[in-house]
């Protein structure tokens, strides 16, 4: 398997700060990363997919960037409305994985 | 636009055979891949598994066989069964469609709960 590891695992912000998130992988993905943001009793969101590509709808502030191993998500400004857990996902072979998530708390 | 909508128990027994449908409404089935995700409290994201819209499945090793999953194309479904089931089990469960191509899920379901108990 193809392990993912986030960190850090909780986050203290406040809105308008700049966090960023680091998912590391055990081996190259290219850049066959994806993340998703999760708030509580809710489904995952897609926010960014292979990397960088940021999906329709979803907020500019957000970026994400990376190849190989190492991955970051950026939130530029945090908003209220951000603060949630963040999951990275490699889909470089069939057997999908995620990481652990972090928990961004104001 | 197309959603999606688990349905199965909240409780299943230990030893027993969890069984989940997942309805997609506003779209078709076809031509996609589907997936089921768990959840256990408090922990992480794990998949479990994909069908594609012609049948061919690919499951997590981790769950040693046994999980099952199904397409019923004529009533825009897709089914999971997890059999043996222990506590480990429990979770909430979540049907998503997969990209394919990238391998990312764009489309979820909002999850539905299950505990295992006698």
């Amino acid at each position: 398997d193809i392990q993912m590891t986030q960190s850090p695992s909780s986050l203290s912000a406040s809105v308008g700060d700049r966090v960023t998130i680091t998912c590391r992988a055990n081996q190259s993905i290219n850049i066959y990363l994806n993340w998703y943001q999760q708030k509580p009793g809710q489904a995952p969101k897609l926010l960014i997919s292979a990397a960088s590509t940021l999906q329709t709808g979803v907020p500019s502030r957000f970026s994400g960037s990376g190849s190989g191993t190492d991955f970051t998500l950026a939130i530029s400004s945090l908003q209220p409305e951000d603060f949630a857990t963040y999951h990275c996902q490699q889909s470089h072979n069939t057997l999908y994985t995620f990481g652990q998530g972090t928990k961004l708390e104001i | 636009q197309v959603q999606l909508q688990e349905s199965g128990p909240g409780l299943v027994k230990p030893s027993e055979t969890l069984s989940l449908t997942c309805t997609v409404s506003g779209g078709s089935i076809s031509p996609h891949f589907w997936s089921w995700i768990r959840q256990p409290p408090g922990k992480g994201l794990e998949w479990i598994g994909y069908i594609y819209y012609r049948g061919s499945t690919n499951y997590n090793p981790s769950l040693k066989s046994r999980a099952t999953m199904s397409l019923h194309t004529s009533t825009n479904h897709f089914s999971l069964s997890l059999s043996s089931v222990t506590a480990a089990d429990a979770a909430v469960y979540y049907c998503a469609r997969l990209d394919g191509a990238v391998g990312y899920f764009d489309l979820w379901g909002r999850g539905t709960p299950v505990a295992v108990s006698s």
